[in-house]
């Protein structure tokens, strides 16, 4: 596609649901992040897949948060248990090599809200 | 513990004017600094960069300034249109690019016609 595309762009859920949210990262990027962006805060990284080494979950908050990528394409974010503090607009990058240090970019995100 | 910190979340400028937005960070390692701009309901999208050699970089209307001595950095809008308002985050990263982008909490700049 011409760019990062992310799915759904809205959920909401009820506590203690499971969700999972989608990227579609652009064709050929080999770098895949998630991050997300609560209300009134930065961006927070949450886990980042770069080609098929073992991707860097440092950023996940708790182990009710989950990702997978297959190859190079596709990535869902899983969040088991949804808690309200879970609510924040999830967003995806992706890149065309392992560093940030060129141009990533950016989904339009989805916002979730854990009602 | 803010690696990166924007202390100011907002800023008024009149058009035509000189926009200037401060960063600060504070883990000596990064070497590599960018700035998105964030418009609602999208996501960020990259506006410019500096590596830890340079210190400046212009591209057009936009210069990014690096202090490394200082672990400063400021993003110089001029002159300001108001197209310009949005959020501007600040991001760092370290090994060349390699570690994930490390963001400050934005700041939102509003271009006063």
């Amino acid at each position: 596609g011409a760019g990062v595309s992310q799915s759904p762009s809205n959920k909401v859920t009820e506590k203690g649901k499971d969700v999972e949210l989608r990227c579609d990262p652009i064709s050929g990027h080999t770098a895949l992040y998630w991050y997300r962006q609560r209300l009134g805060q930065g961006l927070e990284f949450l886990i980042y897949f770069q080609g098929n080494s073992a991707p860097d979950k440092s950023g996940l908050p708790s182990d009710r948060f989950s990702a997978e990528r297959t190859g190079e394409s596709v990535s869902t974010l899983t969040i088991q248990r949804t808690q309200q503090e879970d609510s924040a607009v999830y967003l995806c990058a992706s890149s065309s090599h392992g560093g940030m240090n060129t141009e990533a970019f950016f989904g339009q995100g989805t916002r979730l809200t854990v009602v | 513990d803010q690696q990166v910190k924007q202390n100011s979340p907002s800023l008024s400028v009149q058009e035509g004017r000189i926009s200037i937005l401060n960063c600060d960070y504070t883990n000596s390692m990064f070497d590599y600094f960018l700035w998105y701009k964030k418009y609602p309901a999208e996501g960020p999208t990259f506006l410019i960069s500096i590596s830890s050699i340079k210190d400046k970089n212009e591209d057009g209307r936009f210069t990014v300034f690096l202090n490394k001595s200082a672990k400063h950095l400021s993003l110089h809008i001029v002159p300001s249109q108001p197209g310009d308002s949005a959020v501007y985050f600040c991001a760092a990263t370290s090994q060349g690019g390699n570690t994930p982008l490390v963001f400050g909490k934005g700041t939102r700049l509003s271009v006063i016609a």
